[in-house]
């Protein structure tokens, strides 16, 4: 059971645009959503968080909205950059208990020059 | 500089032997983490731990082994019980008090069998 869905295995976008990255989730105990970052044969890195109690959080060029009623949080690029091609992962948590991380299967971005 | 290191980067196994991926980190971190990452799929956990002497079965540990004796190390050992071990394979820490902290992840081994 995938209780952490990225439905689009791979997005493409114009540099210069806006890059909107989707997760779905079905644990209504989640409470705390990380977006990740990761080039080939390189691990992860983190780029923006979210908890619970926000319905948004903004870092720079990048924007994660939680929509807790749908469980759905996004990722909002702007504007994209070549050096954002990439795959993103997106993970769900619990702040209480065992503090897992349920990984999606990622998205993979390309930003055309 | 804090961080995770992995070695090695490649690793090359024949079938039936046993090997061990080194995982070690300086962030004073408590809880470590190993997953494994297959084309087209998600980071799957294999086995984490909280505290040192201490750890607990992820989602896929079957053929999987770990130890936690120092707070820095988390070795993970690849059994001839796997049927499928070929897979990049990621470590990760994580603080574990205080407020939500990110998991920090290494570089990664790249374990194949011939």
């Amino acid at each position: 059971d995938q209780q952490v869905k990225q439905n689009s295995p791979s997005l493409s976008v114009q540099e210069g645009r806006i890059s909107i990255l989707n997760c779905d989730y079905t644990n209504s105990m989640f409470d705390y959503f990380l977006w990740y970052k990761k080039y080939p044969a390189e691990g992860p890195t983190f780029l923006i968080s979210i908890s619970s109690i926000k319905d948004k959080n903004e870092d720079g060029r990048f924007t994660v909205f939680l929509n807790k009623s749908a469980k759905h949080l996004s990722l909002h690029i702007v504007p994209s950059q070549p050096g954002d091609s990439a795959v993103y992962f997106c993970a769900a948590t619990t702040t209480s208990g065992t503090y897992k991380y349920i990984f999606g299967t990622g998205t993979r971005l390309k930003v055309l020059a | 500089d804090g961080g995770i290191t992995q070695s090695p980067k490649y690793l090359f196994r024949k079938e039936g032997q046993n090997v061990t991926l080194s995982c070690e980190q300086n962030l004073n971190h408590d809880a470590m983490y190993w997953y494994r990452q297959d084309p087209g799929q998600g980071l799957r956990l294999i086995y984490y731990s909280q505290i040192v002497n201490d750890f607990q079965k992820g989602d896929i540990a079957e053929g999987y082994s770990v130890s936690r004796e120092k707070k820095e190390s988390f070795p993970l050992t690849v059994t001839s019980a796997q049927k499928n071990p070929t897979a990049f394979y990621l470590c990760a820490s994580k603080q574990q008090q205080g407020s939500n902290n990110e998991q920090f992840f290494g570089p990664g081994t790249r374990l194949t069998v011939l």
